[in-house]
């Protein structure tokens, strides 16, 4: 089956950096997405890639491997503002979206 | 005028009511899709509409049906629902349907049924 990966919850203090976690596992492989969603808000798109490397955009960076099934999502000089979950989803061949779960981000001052 | 309007966005109904969920879209977007989010879940696409034709729908239940007069609003008409379905329903858009591109999508819909 296909299957996205990434933590529940975790905890940063303002100011630092942290790094979101996502693996998957999918039929076929079309790009990436990162999405951000505070509660009770829209969700609402961060990053996509689609080819491995880099992209920053600027206090945030998503990073693939297609090779491993894995990317990132980097969120420098965190702010109260950045408490939100972080969803991760893939693309199949098909262009059907896969989801995960969504990290939830917790910024502590 | 925000881009995905969702309208109600809080609704309590029991078992035996009947109620509709709206969705308009300001885009101009080609396709429309309703997901159902639950708490630490994933995302689960219910209905994908593209130019007001239903392409996929995803063994929903019977209960839950789906309406798109025109390629702007998207409606989710619920009846006699189980407590299980209490859960937040987002209406999203998108350019095309099957393609790549980010979804665009509105504040979603509280469900809570009793």
């Amino acid at each position: 089956g296909q299957n996205i990966d990434q933590p529940t919850e975790m905890t940063a203090t303002e100011g630092a950096i942290v790094q979101i976690n996502c693996t998957y596992q999918t039929s076929g492989f079309n790009g990436l997405f990162w999405y951000q969603q505070h509660a009770g808000e829209a969700p609402t798109f961060l990053s996509y890639n689609v080819l491995d490397g880099l992209e920053e955009k600027g206090r945030f960076s998503s990073f693939l491997s297609r090779s491993k099934g894995y990317s990132y999502l980097l969120l420098k000089e965190l702010q109260m503002k950045d408490s939100a979950s972080y969803l991760c989803a893939v693309q199949d061949s098909n262009y059907q979206l896969i989801w995960g779960a969504g990290t939830k981000l917790i910024i502590k001052p | 005028e925000t881009g995905v309007t969702q309208t109600p966005r809080h609704l309590v109904m029991g078992m035996t009511n009947k109620k509709s969920l709206k969705c308009e879209q300001h885009l101009g977007h080609n396709a429309m899709y309703w997901y159902k989010q639950s708490a630490k879940k994933p995302l689960e696409l219910m209905f994908v509409y593209s130019l007001e034709e239903r392409v996929e729908n995803n063994s929903v239940p019977s209960r839950f049906s789906p309406e798109c007069p025109n390629s702007s609003h998207l409606f989710l008409h619920l009846h006699t629902l189980q407590p299980e379905d209490s859960a937040l329903y987002l209406c999203a858009s998108s350019p095309e349907e099957g393609s790549t591109g980010e979804l665009f999508f509105g504040e979603g819909s509280r469900l809570t049924v009793l």
